[in-house]
């Protein structure tokens, strides 16, 4: 039972923007619309950004914004702040009713 | 609002095992599975399973399959994981987490609860 696959770290300039990767397969990211995104702050629990691969809950700011292609999702943070600097995490339903999450992808913002 | 509030803190030997709680509120029992995930000290998130509280149907990641289970005690709203056979490898915070039914995605989330495996 594998990860999906993200990068360890991306980092950004105050105003910004970054993309952080998700990549699974057809049995999990490429097969379904259940792809959602969580932020961690330290000593934190983790936080949905992002459900069914695009839509954001109500009181997450819009400069955060998702989308898919193929088996490979990605979270869009546009005009970076301070606030922002924490732990991403992508997750996807997979066959057989289990989830799966990435492996994290930790925020820098220079 | 939801709210979900785990058990406090956990010591155990290793070979024993765990049994962590994590009650509802502010909402019945309908209408949502509850999530176990967990993380080790500086490592990423892992789904363990799940279970729909309202029937206690149950679905486990293989990795666990045959040393956790996951029950509910309706009448409280209170979901528990129970983990045995226990080793350092286990040592973690464990999440509980609701997703509305079928929907894929995790929210509100219980606070977290440290479970240290340690001789």
């Amino acid at each position: 039972q594998s990860a999906l696959t993200q990068p360890a770290s991306v980092s950004g300039s105050p105003g910004q923007s970054i993309t952080i990767s998700c990549t699974g397969t057809s049995s999990d990211v490429g097969g379904y619309k259940y792809v959602s995104w969580y932020q961690q702050h330290p000593g934190k629990a983790p936080k949905l950004m992002i459900y069914d691969v695009s839509n954001r809950p109500s009181g997450v700011s819009n400069r955060f914004s998702g989308s898919k292609s193929g088996d490979t999702a990605s979270l869009t943070i546009s005009g970076l702040q301070a606030e922002d600097e924490a732990d991403y995490y992508c997750s996807s339903y997979r066959t057989s009713s289990t989830f799966v999450f990435g492996t994290g992808t930790k925020v820098t913002v220079l | 609002q939801v709210q979900l509030v785990q058990s406090g803190a956990e010591v155990k030997e290793p070979g024993a095992s765990v049994k962590v709680s994590c009650k509802t509120y502010g909402s019945t029992f309908s209408n949502y599975f509850i999530h176990w995930v967990r993380q080790a000290p500086g490592q990423g998130l892992e789904w363990m399973g799940t279970i729909n509280p309202s029937v206690g149907s149950t679905s486990y990641a293989q990795k666990f399959q045959g040393r956790v289970t996951m029950t509910r005690d309706t009448s409280t709203t209170t979901v528990y994981m129970e983990l045995s056979s226990l080793r350092s490898e286990d040592t973690a915070v464990y999440y509980c987490a609701r997703e509305p039914t079928n929907t894929g995605w995790f929210d509100p989330w219980g606070q977290g609860t440290l479970v240290t495996v340690s001789s």
